[in-house]
């Protein structure tokens, strides 16, 4: 079960636009950390996405946008195209009772149908 | 150009050790904050350590006490040390740059293609 929540599958269909969400809580997102986004094809180096909440790193399109707001984070992907078929996982920092930890989402499997 | 290339992957019996090696170019091992992370069959990624440029590191709690990572500055590559090894350990290994974030954490913007280590009798 892991510490950020994410829905484990979106779909839609090419040109659409699809959201997804990361749910934290009040020891990771809500304490300020930042939520970073990683996109990952099986067999492949995970990539990322979007760090900092809402930045993009040089090379990916501006289809891809990072939001935050209180406990929560979002992914949205606009001009749904094929390639972009997909796991997503989103990433930030958690202090817990077991001490400071990296913390993933449990990822969200994105069908273009 | 960075490149993560990681190694060492393999079969290995319970209660095994196995050590993975991640050779990197484009960047100074020395230099930056080095990460392995982990993805089990039908599971998500989970981070599992990490080396500080100053040399300290940090594990999780799932590996504390079993896993150890090093790196070689002459070699340039980063090393994880897995014993006491579990079926729970099967997964791919990613090798991973860590880059501070404006809240002074870190994310991860260069990775390895990843290498398995199956644990199983």
């Amino acid at each position: 079960q892991s510490v950020l929540t994410q829905p484990p599958s979106v779909s839609g269909a090419p040109g659409q636009r699809v959201t997804i969400s990361c749910v934290g809580s009040t020891s990771n997102i809500g304490a300020g950390y930042d939520v970073h986004w990683y996109q990952h094809l099986p067999g492949t180096a995970p990539k990322l996405l979007i760090y900092g909440n809402t930045n993009r790193p040089s090379g990916v399109p501006d289809r891809f946008s990072g939001s935050k707001s209180g406990t929560s984070a979002s992914l949205a992907i606009t001009g749904l195209q094929a390639e972009d078929e997909a796991d997503y996982y989103c990433q930030s920092y958690d202090t817990n009772m077991y001490g400071p930890d990296v913390v993933f989402g449990g990822g969200t499997k994105l069908t273009v149908l | 150009e960075v490149q993560l290339v990681e190694s060492g992957g393999n079969l290995v019996q319970p209660g095994g050790s196995v050590r993975l090696s991640c050779a990197a170019s484009g960047l100074s091992v020395s230099s930056n904050y080095m990460t392995w992370v982990r993805q089990a069959p039908g599971k998500g990624l989970e981070w599992v350590s990490v080396i500080y440029t100053g040399g300290a590191t940090y594990y999780a709690d799932s590996v504390k006490g079993r896993f150890t990572i090093s790196r070689d500055t002459g070699k340039n590559t980063v090393y994880l040390q897995m014993n006491s090894l579990t079926v729970e350990d099967t997964a791919v290994y990613y090798c991973a740059r860590g880059a501070r974030g404006d809240d002074n954490k870190l994310y991860f913007d260069y990775w390895g293609q990843g290498t398995p280590v199956t644990v199983s009798s």
